[in-house]
């Protein structure tokens, strides 16, 4: 089955110690990307990769690193978390940026940093 | 990306269509029109694209005004598990990103 899939689903950190989420997906897709979303706010785009080695930063990049050594796996790092980095974030793949190609989103992961 | 205007919030009786309208005056011509849903915090879902013609797929219908400044999603039977929030977005310029607005939310009623 074509997913994207995230991980952990849902964490409680405190400020300042370092994570990860990971991302998977598994459809061969160049482009990866990761939004939060906060009320009233919508989605934003944080960081995007459009292929291996290849990313760049999108909205709301600051606090936040990506990296792209595979083409099937984003993991999102948060080096120094911050209780404003408490969010809903996902993890989105489509096959390229093109405007014709629609895109596949995990499930969400919703953290808490207190 | 132009912008778009949607209601924010509908209601559709369970098995009635569902019609959820976008407003987008100001597309170019080399933009499309998307839809996507986010049903309670879930990963947001496509359901539809299209750039000139009205298109259909398994789960709706899109209505593209000939001027293409509007556009109209068509659920045609809704059910209780289409109660979600619905994202219209026009699509041309940003590679990759998708810029969403607070959508439609849309609740179907027993």
């Amino acid at each position: 089955e074509a997913q994207v899939t995230q991980n952990p689903r849902y964490l409680i950190t405190v400020t300042g110690k370092k994570l990860t989420v990971t991302c998977s997906q598994n459809m061969n897709h160049e482009y990866m990307s990761w939004y939060r979303q906060d009320p009233g706010l919508g989605l934003r785009q944080i960081y995007y990769s459009m292929n291996v080695e290849v990313t760049d930063k999108g909205d709301v990049p600051e606090g936040y690193k990506v990296s792209r050594k595979e083409k099937r796996n984003f993991p999102l790092i948060l080096e120094s978390p911050s209780p404003n980095q408490t969010s809903l974030y996902f993890c989105a793949s489509s096959s390229s940026g093109t405007v014709n190609t629609e895109a596949f989103f995990g499930q969400g992961t919703r953290l808490t940093v207190v | 990306d132009a912008k778009t205007t949607q209601p924010p919030s509908m209601d559709c009786a369970e098995g009635r269509a569902a019609n959820l309208p976008c407003n987008h005056s100001t597309i170019s011509g080399n933009e499309y029109v998307y839809w996507y849903r986010q049903i309670h915090s879930q990963g947001p879902q496509y359901i539809i694209h299209g750039l000139k013609n009205n298109e259909t797929n398994e789960m709706a219908s899109l209505i593209i005004t000939e001027d293409r400044k509007s556009s109209t999603l068509i659920l045609p039977h809704a059910t209780l598990r289409d109660t979600a929030v619905y994202y219209c977005i026009a699509r041309g310029t940003s590679y990759g990103k998708l810029t969403f607005g607070q959508g439609t939310i849309l609740t179907v009623h027993p």
